[in-house]
């Protein structure tokens, strides 16, 4: 099965150190998408690619969050100096586009992330 | 502005009855429906969409969903629960008019089948 994957699923980190997270989405997906759920909540969206593209990202992203899809392929998401606030599960989400397709999202199973 | 609504937080409902988890939506031009589903510690699983056409869409494991245009809801329905149905459900919506890809999703409800 070849469905998005999340590295690493925990993360354990202290107060002000950074921490990165990696998504692989579905191969021939070109839209990717990253999402903050804490616990009881729903996904919170943080940004969007479109290949290479950053297309959108969430006013509510704190300049200490950064994402990247250098090559149109995998992602990272990159805290820096966390805070105990951070702690929730980031969620990895792929979907074509194009060609007809309405885009339905494929998730992760995630990557949790502890802030001690 | 895109935002979802889902009033329940939590439904409870007697296996093998109908149950029925509610979400209104507002988009300002025409929207993408869909609804997911999460089990304890996983990520989403996508069970239907509405794009266009028959208001009533058929999805994965017998649910279904009902788009009602007049009254912004897209509620997910089931003619009888199984205990398994138990998890998190989120209903979710893309404005395809507004010119963005984002996708929005509702706060979530618990469903609960007592067996």
């Amino acid at each position: 099965d070849t469905g998005v994957s999340q590295n690493p699923r925990h993360k354990i980190t202290k107060r002000g150190q950074n921490v990165t997270f990696r998504c692989d989405p579905i191969s021939e997906h070109n839209r990717l998408y990253w999402y903050r759920q804490t616990l009881g909540q729903g996904p919170e969206f943080l940004t969007y690619f479109q290949n290479e593209a950053q297309l959108e990202k969430s006013r509510l992203l704190s300049d200490r969050f950064s994402a990247e899809r250098p090559k149109g392929s995998f992602s990272t998401l990159e805290i820096q100096r966390t805070e105990q606030g951070d702690s929730a599960m980031y969620l990895c989400a792929s979907s074509l586009a194009g060609g007809g397709n309405t885009g339905e999202l494929f998730f992760g199973e995630g990557s949790r992330l502890t802030v001690l | 502005a895109q935002s979802v609504a889902q009033p329940e937080d939590q439904v409870n409902v007697a296996e093998g009855n109908p149950l029925t988890v509610k979400c209104t939506y507002s988009v300002s031009g025409n929207p993408y429906l869909f609804w997911y589903v999460q089990y304890p510690n996983r990520g989403l699983q996508f069970l239907l969409k509405y794009i266009t056409g028959d208001n009533l869409v058929k999805g994965s494991y017998g649910f279904e969903a009902e788009f009602n245009k007049s009254q912004t809801s897209f509620h997910l329905k089931k003619p009888s629960a199984l205990v398994s149905d138990s998890a998190l459900y989120f209903c979710a919506v893309r404005d395809w008019k507004s010119g963005t890809y984002k996708y929005i999703f509702g706060t979530g409800t618990r469903l609960k089948v007592l067996a």
